[in-house]
């Protein structure tokens, strides 16, 4: 099973700064199926980055993905206030199709 | 548009079954890969179980192995997780997703399931 470790667990930034969330697997995931979700409370997961870095659609410019291997990268370049919320990773090459335990980006 | 509603959830007993629905409206349901993750309160997202287009392909966490069985039906344009034996960790909001591959594009309001005596 690949473990996937989220850093820092709690993010506390102003509306306009600069967020950088870190993932790091515990092995190589393969082709860089690596995932990143909004998550909410009381919504379900929302689906921002695929494959590393193709955002998925109606998604702002403001996120991107990078990385590769074992270490992977969600910036948020301008915090808006709808972004405070918790972020997820997730790997899908390798079943069980395992999450991080999630940073939570909150209002400082 | 896609639009996924899951259904089934409710209070049971350790020890006991239940069996969670997933429905689609909206979407082409036999293209896509569907799958079952699950939140505890208070807790991170837990992927729990993932079914190919043609049901040809399952895969399951290990901690449900045995005890879940998911399934679909594409004339009824619906998923399935059928849980026996549960357990009061099994106790969770159930978010149903749908996607091209493995990861969750679409994803429904999810049910929540508790499991106390």
């Amino acid at each position: 099973e690949i473990v996937l470790t989220q850093s820092p667990g709690t993010l506390s930034l102003s509306p306009g700064e600069r967020a950088t969330l870190s993932c790091r697997a515990s092995q190589s995931i393969g082709n860089n199926y690596l995932a990143w979700y909004q998550k909410k409370p009381g919504q379900p997961p929302r689906l921002l980055i695929d494959d590393a870095y193709s955002r998925a659609a109606g998604i702002p410019d403001r996120f991107s993905g990078s990385g590769s291997g074992t270490d992977f990268t969600l910036t948020i370049t301008r915090l808006e206030p709808e972004d405070f919320a918790v972020y997820y990773c997730q790997q899908c090459a390798t079943p069980p199709l395992t999450f991080g335990g999630g940073t939570k980006v909150e209002i400082k | 548009e896609v639009h996924l509603v899951e259904s089934g959830g409710g209070l049971v007993q350790p020890g006991e079954s239940l069996r969670l629905s997933c429905a689609d409206s909206g979407f082409s349901f036999s293209s896509y890969w569907m799958s079952w993750v699950r939140q505890a309160p208070g807790k991170g997202l837990e992927w729990v179980a993932i079914i190919k287009e043609d049901g040809s392909e399952i895969h399951y966490v290990a901690s449900v192995k045995g005890r879940f069985t998911i399934s679909r039906d594409s004339a009824q344009n619906s998923m399935y997780l059928q849980m026996s034996s549960l357990r009061v960790e099994d106790t969770a909001v159930y978010f149903c997703a749908a996607g091209e591959g493995w990861t969750g594009s679409y994803w429904g309001q999810g049910t929540l399931v508790t499991v106390s005596s």
